[in-house]
Protein backbone atom coordinates (compact mmCIF):
# COMPACT_ATOMS: atom_id res chain seq x y z
CA UNK A 1 0.00 0.00 0.00
CA UNK A 2 1.25 3.61 -0.83
CA UNK A 3 1.96 5.52 2.12
CA UNK A 4 3.67 8.24 4.07
CA UNK A 5 4.21 6.67 7.70
CA UNK A 6 5.20 9.26 10.73
CA UNK A 7 6.56 8.10 14.21
CA UNK A 8 6.22 8.62 16.73
CA UNK A 9 2.62 9.58 16.19
CA UNK A 10 2.15 11.38 19.60
CA UNK A 11 5.19 12.99 21.74
CA UNK A 12 4.91 14.89 24.41
CA UNK A 13 8.63 16.38 25.93
CA UNK A 14 10.29 19.05 27.79
CA UNK A 15 11.58 22.16 26.69
CA UNK A 16 15.53 21.11 25.91
CA UNK A 17 15.10 17.89 24.82
CA UNK A 18 16.58 17.19 21.19
CA UNK A 19 13.85 14.80 19.32
CA UNK A 20 13.16 13.64 15.84
CA UNK A 21 9.98 12.99 14.09
CA UNK A 22 10.64 10.23 11.02
CA UNK A 23 9.29 10.04 7.98
CA UNK A 24 9.32 7.35 5.40
CA UNK A 25 7.68 6.97 2.21
CA UNK A 26 6.97 3.83 0.11
CA UNK A 27 6.23 5.72 -3.72
CA UNK A 28 9.89 6.77 -4.31
CA UNK A 29 8.76 10.10 -4.64
CA UNK A 30 11.29 12.67 -4.98
CA UNK A 31 9.81 15.65 -3.21
CA UNK A 32 9.30 15.51 0.07
CA UNK A 33 8.02 18.13 2.53
CA UNK A 34 6.98 19.35 6.59
CA UNK A 35 4.30 20.63 7.53
CA UNK A 36 3.26 22.51 11.15
CA UNK A 37 -0.56 22.71 11.46
CA UNK A 38 -2.23 25.54 14.24
CA UNK A 39 -4.98 26.89 15.03
CA UNK A 40 -6.57 29.66 12.76
CA UNK A 41 -2.82 29.43 10.83
CA UNK A 42 -3.45 26.39 8.66
CA UNK A 43 -0.53 24.28 6.92
CA UNK A 44 2.34 26.11 7.34
CA UNK A 45 5.69 24.79 5.34
CA UNK A 46 8.87 24.46 7.77
CA UNK A 47 11.48 22.16 5.40
CA UNK A 48 11.47 20.90 1.60
CA UNK A 49 13.20 17.99 -0.39
CA UNK A 50 13.39 18.43 -4.19
CA UNK A 51 15.05 15.04 -3.77
CA UNK A 52 18.26 13.53 -2.05
CA UNK A 53 21.24 15.81 -0.25
CA UNK A 54 18.84 18.66 -1.72
CA UNK A 55 16.98 20.48 1.14
CA UNK A 56 15.43 24.06 1.37
CA UNK A 57 13.55 26.46 3.56
CA UNK A 58 9.80 26.92 3.89
CA UNK A 59 7.81 29.39 5.62
CA UNK A 60 8.74 28.63 9.10
CA UNK A 61 12.04 26.97 9.91
CA UNK A 62 13.60 28.55 12.81
CA UNK A 63 14.17 25.61 15.26
CA UNK A 64 14.08 22.79 13.00
CA UNK A 65 16.42 20.81 11.36
CA UNK A 66 16.07 18.24 8.19
CA UNK A 67 18.32 16.06 6.37
CA UNK A 68 17.34 13.80 3.30
CA UNK A 69 20.18 11.10 3.09
CA UNK A 70 17.91 8.29 1.45
CA UNK A 71 14.88 8.93 -0.48
CA UNK A 72 12.34 7.30 0.92
CA UNK A 73 13.11 9.44 4.50
CA UNK A 74 13.02 12.47 5.37
CA UNK A 75 13.19 13.43 9.51
CA UNK A 76 12.29 16.08 11.44
CA UNK A 77 14.92 17.48 13.96
CA UNK A 78 14.19 19.59 16.72
CA UNK A 79 17.47 19.97 18.52
CA UNK A 80 16.17 22.48 21.69
CA UNK A 81 12.36 22.25 21.61
CA UNK A 82 10.79 24.94 22.99
CA UNK A 83 6.80 25.75 24.36
CA UNK A 84 5.99 27.72 20.69
CA UNK A 85 6.40 24.27 18.89
CA UNK A 86 4.05 22.65 20.29
CA UNK A 87 2.05 21.66 17.22
CA UNK A 88 0.58 18.95 14.66
CA UNK A 89 3.18 18.14 12.14
CA UNK A 90 2.43 16.18 8.76
CA UNK A 91 5.17 14.90 6.63
CA UNK A 92 4.17 14.70 2.57
CA UNK A 93 5.85 13.27 -0.64
CA UNK A 94 4.86 14.03 -4.29
CA UNK A 95 6.59 12.42 -7.40
CA UNK A 96 8.56 15.57 -8.16
CA UNK A 97 7.38 18.51 -6.86
CA UNK A 98 3.77 19.78 -6.71
CA UNK A 99 2.54 21.11 -10.03
CA UNK A 100 0.84 18.30 -11.59
CA UNK A 101 1.46 15.28 -8.99
CA UNK A 102 -0.85 14.31 -5.68
CA UNK A 103 0.76 14.99 -2.30
CA UNK A 104 0.32 12.37 -0.47
CA UNK A 105 0.37 13.02 3.11
CA UNK A 106 1.37 11.19 6.79
CA UNK A 107 -1.50 10.21 9.33
CA UNK A 108 0.22 13.44 11.89
CA UNK A 109 2.43 13.63 14.44
CA UNK A 110 0.56 15.78 17.73
CA UNK A 111 3.69 17.02 19.79
CA UNK A 112 3.40 18.76 23.25
CA UNK A 113 6.30 20.25 24.40
CA UNK A 114 5.91 21.19 28.36
CA UNK B 1 -2.38 40.44 5.87
CA UNK B 2 -2.46 36.64 4.91
CA UNK B 3 -1.59 35.56 1.11
CA UNK B 4 -4.59 33.12 1.49
CA UNK B 5 -7.65 33.95 3.71
CA UNK B 6 -10.32 31.57 4.06
CA UNK B 7 -13.86 31.63 6.18
CA UNK B 8 -12.56 28.89 9.19
CA UNK B 9 -16.59 28.35 9.93
CA UNK B 10 -17.45 25.97 11.24
CA UNK B 11 -19.97 25.33 8.43
CA UNK B 12 -23.29 23.08 9.71
CA UNK B 13 -25.43 22.03 6.21
CA UNK B 14 -28.37 19.22 6.37
CA UNK B 15 -27.36 16.57 4.35
CA UNK B 16 -28.05 17.17 0.07
CA UNK B 17 -27.44 20.81 0.63
CA UNK B 18 -25.45 22.83 -1.96
CA UNK B 19 -22.28 23.80 0.27
CA UNK B 20 -19.92 26.51 -1.32
CA UNK B 21 -16.63 26.90 0.29
CA UNK B 22 -14.59 29.92 -0.75
CA UNK B 23 -11.06 31.74 -0.36
CA UNK B 24 -9.13 34.72 -1.44
CA UNK B 25 -5.95 34.84 -2.18
CA UNK B 26 -3.63 37.99 -2.70
CA UNK B 27 -0.72 36.96 -4.71
CA UNK B 28 -1.31 37.59 -8.69
CA UNK B 29 1.59 35.30 -9.21
CA UNK B 30 -0.52 31.56 -7.48
CA UNK B 31 -1.51 29.74 -10.73
CA UNK B 32 -2.45 26.08 -9.52
CA UNK B 33 -5.03 25.78 -7.20
CA UNK B 34 -6.03 22.62 -5.08
CA UNK B 35 -8.65 21.91 -2.20
CA UNK B 36 -7.81 19.59 0.08
CA UNK B 37 -10.42 17.24 2.53
CA UNK B 38 -9.19 16.54 6.16
CA UNK B 39 -10.93 14.43 8.56
CA UNK B 40 -10.71 14.58 12.41
CA UNK B 41 -6.84 12.88 12.84
CA UNK B 42 -5.87 12.58 9.80
CA UNK B 43 -3.62 14.41 7.30
CA UNK B 44 -4.75 16.19 3.97
CA UNK B 45 -5.93 14.28 0.80
CA UNK B 46 -5.99 16.11 -2.19
CA UNK B 47 -9.36 16.40 -3.60
CA UNK B 48 -9.76 18.85 -6.32
CA UNK B 49 -7.12 20.48 -8.47
CA UNK B 50 -7.39 23.22 -11.14
CA UNK B 51 -5.10 25.40 -13.04
CA UNK B 52 -5.25 28.80 -13.72
CA UNK B 53 -9.22 30.10 -13.83
CA UNK B 54 -12.16 27.88 -14.95
CA UNK B 55 -14.41 25.50 -13.65
CA UNK B 56 -13.02 21.70 -12.88
CA UNK B 57 -15.52 19.19 -11.61
CA UNK B 58 -15.29 15.62 -10.16
CA UNK B 59 -18.82 13.55 -9.17
CA UNK B 60 -20.53 15.71 -6.22
CA UNK B 61 -17.63 18.42 -6.70
CA UNK B 62 -16.74 21.56 -8.45
CA UNK B 63 -14.26 23.87 -8.03
CA UNK B 64 -13.85 27.32 -9.50
CA UNK B 65 -11.20 29.88 -10.00
CA UNK B 66 -11.72 33.53 -10.70
CA UNK B 67 -8.23 35.06 -11.19
CA UNK B 68 -9.50 38.32 -11.97
CA UNK B 69 -11.08 38.54 -8.39
CA UNK B 70 -8.62 36.44 -6.91
CA UNK B 71 -11.54 34.24 -5.44
CA UNK B 72 -11.52 30.56 -5.78
CA UNK B 73 -14.15 28.22 -4.39
CA UNK B 74 -15.50 24.29 -4.06
CA UNK B 75 -19.02 23.49 -4.65
CA UNK B 76 -20.47 20.14 -2.97
CA UNK B 77 -23.82 19.11 -4.00
CA UNK B 78 -26.35 16.60 -2.62
CA UNK B 79 -23.60 16.96 0.50
CA UNK B 80 -23.51 13.68 2.40
CA UNK B 81 -22.35 12.94 6.32
CA UNK B 82 -19.47 11.54 5.18
CA UNK B 83 -18.28 15.13 3.71
CA UNK B 84 -17.90 16.35 7.09
CA UNK B 85 -14.18 17.46 7.53
CA UNK B 86 -12.32 20.32 6.75
CA UNK B 87 -11.72 21.94 3.81
CA UNK B 88 -8.38 23.55 3.00
CA UNK B 89 -7.96 25.62 -0.07
CA UNK B 90 -4.14 25.99 -1.84
CA UNK B 91 -2.21 27.48 -3.84
CA UNK B 92 1.14 28.13 -5.99
CA UNK B 93 2.79 29.95 -8.39
CA UNK B 94 3.48 29.07 -11.70
CA UNK B 95 6.91 28.00 -12.19
CA UNK B 96 9.10 24.86 -13.75
CA UNK B 97 9.34 23.41 -10.16
CA UNK B 98 6.95 24.44 -7.75
CA UNK B 99 8.54 23.81 -4.45
CA UNK B 100 6.01 26.01 -1.50
CA UNK B 101 1.98 25.58 -1.51
CA UNK B 102 0.50 28.47 0.22
CA UNK B 103 -2.86 26.74 2.58
CA UNK B 104 -5.81 28.41 3.72
CA UNK B 105 -6.31 28.06 7.56
CA UNK B 106 -9.04 25.60 6.58
CA UNK B 107 -13.27 25.54 6.88
CA UNK B 108 -14.67 23.19 9.21
CA UNK B 109 -17.57 21.25 7.31
CA UNK B 110 -20.36 19.72 9.43
CA UNK B 111 -23.27 17.98 7.18
CA UNK B 112 -25.93 17.07 9.54
CA UNK B 113 -28.04 13.25 8.40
Amino acid sequence: EAQVTQNPRYLITVTGKKLTVTCSQNMNHEYMSWYRQDPGLGLRQIYYSMNVEVTDKGDVPEGYKVSRKEKRNFPLILESPSPNQTSLYFCASSLMGLNTDTQYFGPGTRLTVL
Amino acid sequence: QKEVEQDPGPLSVPEGAIVSLNCTYSNSAFQYFMWYRQYSRKGPELLMYTYSSGNKEDGRFTAQVDKSSKYISLFIRDSQPSDSATYLCAMTASSGSARQLTFGSGTQLTVLP
